[in-house]
Formats: C-alpha cells, sequence, structure tokens
C-alpha cells in the first residue's frame, strides 16, 4: 500500500540557507503534520494542515512556513538556517482531523553546517 | 514535564516468546492511545491504537490493554519475532485535537534474540 513520501531523504545545508521539504500524503488522505525530532527528543509538533488550510501551529519556528497545495501535498520552506535545526523532519497524513490514526513518512534528515 | 512515559529504555526477549511494552500517561484528558515502532534511519510507522471507550484492542500479533484507572497501557506481541525489534514509541493525544498533539514517550528499544 502507499505510504507517505518525504523528499529529500538528506539534505545538508549551511547556515542562512533555505530548504525545502515535501511531504506526499497517503493518497485520499486531506491532513499534513509536520514534526521535528531532534537528536535523542521526541518529535515535536510542528504545524498541520487540513483541506489545504492550516489547522494548528505548534512550535515552529518564524522562519519557517509551510503550506498544503490542491494536490494535498505539503512543503515546509525553512530560512535562515541555524544549526539548531539539524534534526530529523517526519511528516504524517491522516484521514480527517480527530482522533485519526497519523500515518508518518520516513523522514528528512536535515543537516546544517 | 513528560505526559507519556515509558520506563524500560529497553527490553530483550527471546524469539516466540511474549513482549510486553509498558507505558503510563498523567493526563487523564487522554482518550486515544497509539503505539508507533522505528528502524533506525527511518520514520515511526503506526502500529495499533486504542480508544479509551474500550480495553483491549487486537491486530494480529499485537494486543495492546488499556487501564484507564491505572493511566496504564501495554502492547503485547505475540509471538515475538526477530523482525520486531526496534523502538516502540507509545503516544497519547486528547479529545479533538488527533494527531495535532500527539504526545510521545521516550520510546523502549525491544530486541528479540533469536
Amino acid at each position: 500500500a502507499a505510504g507517505v513520501i518525504q523528499s529529500p531523504r538528506h539534505l545538508i545545508k549551511e547556515k542562512r540557507e533555505t530548504a525545502t521539504l515535501k511531504c506526499y500524503p497517503i493518497p485520499r488522505h486531506d491532513t499534513v503534520y509536520w514534526y521535528q525530532q531532534g537528536p535523542g527528543q521526541d518529535p515535536q509538533f510542528l504545524i498541520s494542515f487540513y483541506e489545504k488550510m492550516q489547522s494548528d501551529k505548534g512550535s515552529i519556528p518564524d522562519r519557517f512556513s509551510a503550506q498544503q497545495f490542491s494536490d494535498y501535498h505539503s512543503e515546509l520552506n525553512m530560512s535562515s538556517l541555524e544549526l539548531g535545526d539539524s534534526a530529523l523532519y517526519f511528516c504524517a497524513s491522516s484521514l480527517g482531523l480527530s482522533n485519526t490514526e497519523a500515518f508518518f513518512g520516513q523522514g528528512t534528515r536535515l543537516t546544517v553546517v | 514535564d513528560q505526559q507519556v512515559k515509558q520506563n524500560s529504555p529497553s527490553l530483550s526477549v527471546q524469539e516466540g516468546r511474549i513482549s510486553i511494552l509498558n507505558c503510563d500517561y498523567t493526563n487523564s484528558m487522554f482518550d486515544y492511545f497509539l503505539w508507533y515502532k522505528k528502524y533506525p534511519a527511518e520514520g515511526p510507522t503506526f502500529l495499533i491504537s486504542i480508544s479509551s471507550i474500550k480495553d483491549k484492542n487486537e491486530d494480529g500479533r499485537f494486543t495492546v490493554f488499556l487501564n484507564k484507572s491505572a493511566k496504564h497501557l501495554s502492547l503485547h506481541i505475540v509471538p515475538s519475532q526477530p523482525g520486531d525489534s526496534a523502538v516502540y514509541f507509545c503516544a497519547a493525544s486528547a479529545p479533538g485535537t488527533g494527531a495535532n498533539n500527539l504526545f510521545f514517550g521516550t520510546g523502549t528499544r525491544l530486541t528479540v534474540i533469536p
């Protein structure tokens, strides 16, 4: 069965550069969530979208922005990258917002040097 | 403050035996619980869930038990297989929040010995 696809799998950027992470949800899923997992930490919720509208916002820095497109894929844009942004970024998708299982992608490992 | 706790960082079990992974939570508003499995260098994958209206949910070799009065849930894997070796995360959410506010435990590394 199709799963959540994230690209790229690995990304290396320098400080102050920008990065764009992409997430393709499971077909027919209308909700996308972004999580950040730093080394040795739990995944932290960043932001979510439902039907192309932002539905909730977590601990996402102002330097980051995201959107969901008409085909339900989502992009996380990260600007003025800092060393502390190095982490694994997970995208998850679900059908609907409330109390549904979220299926995670394999993550994008971002390294800022 | 950690609202979802997995007090055992690791667990080793012989192949064919039962693996029991435990999870405790502190927030009585949590009403939906999930288990995720994570292999090295991969994202967590959803395994099984349970809502607070049930006390047991089975899916093949995996069974999750929920004890609301004790704020405790457990994942049983019977029989354990070497391919089950991974880190298992327990997660919880409150009503109406879905996966927006999943509170994760710190994980338990399960090693199934052939």
